[in-house]
């Protein structure tokens, strides 16, 4: 099993360009998570999906769109890169039935916005 | 809304030191915490939780944490500190609401000294 990957793994936009990030875990997990981590700030929520076809917003969303159209595949769009959206970003997922609320995390995005 | 706080943001031991990691948590409810490990240019690695029972949870990497419900803490200790320990660790409290989110800690920077 690869876990949870995430594509690309480095990526540097101008202001205003487009893209999107890809994240796919193979465990076949319903719950899948995006956060994006700042220098002192932790891990934060930008939004998450809790089964395919659905998605949420967290506690960071502005600015960032989601797709979940596969149950492995959860896909973070930027519309109008900003450079506040300099970031590395995290994908996660975890399966409900297990009761223990672990997340997998993947090995992040760094995003540059110049 | 949920919140941890993370009091110290690097720490330097020696090698072979014994090492706390401080964490405090803020949730109305049960909480469930849970200790991360970021290494420079990767995702984060599970060390250990807590949900219920036993308030002092051994994790891997020789690490445990003790849950103190009446000061909301959850520190992370390790009796003698390896160079390879030298990482970034996140605290986190899991929701147990729809989407079961993870709020985490603004993280602590660790440095051992040979």
């Amino acid at each position: 099993n690869a876990g949870v990957t995430q594509t690309p793994k480095f990526r540097v936009l101008k202001t205003g360009q487009s893209m999107t990030l890809l994240c796919a875990q193979d465990m076949n997990h319903e719950y899948m998570y995006w956060y994006r981590q700042d220098p002192g700030m932790g891990l934060r929520l930008i939004h998450y999906s809790v089964g395919e076809g659905t998605t949420a917003k967290g506690e960071v969303p502005d600015g960032y769109n989601v797709s979940r159209l596969k149950k492995q595949n959860f896909l973070l769009g930027l519309e109008s890169a900003a450079p506040s959206q300099t970031s590395v970003y995290f994908c996660a997922s975890r399966d409900p039935g297990t009761g223990n609320y672990e997340q997998y995390f993947g090995p992040g995005t760094r995003l540059t916005v110049t | 809304a949920q919140s941890v706080t993370q009091p110290d943001i690097h720490i330097t031991v020696s090698e072979g030191a014994s090492l706390e990691l401080r964490c405090n948590y803020s949730y109305g409810a049960t909480p469930y915490l849970f200790w991360y490990v970021q290494s420079p240019g990767q995702g984060l690695q599970l060390l250990l939780k807590y949900f219920s029972g036993d308030t002092l949870v051994q994790g891997i990497k020789g690490f445990e944490a003790e849950f103190k419900r009446s000061q909301s803490s959850f520190n992370l200790r390790k009796p003698s500190v390896h160079w390879s320990d030298a990482a970034e660790y996140f605290c986190a409290v899991g929701d147990n609401n729809a989407g079961n989110m993870l709020t985490f800690g603004g993280g602590t920077r660790l440095m051992v000294k040979p």
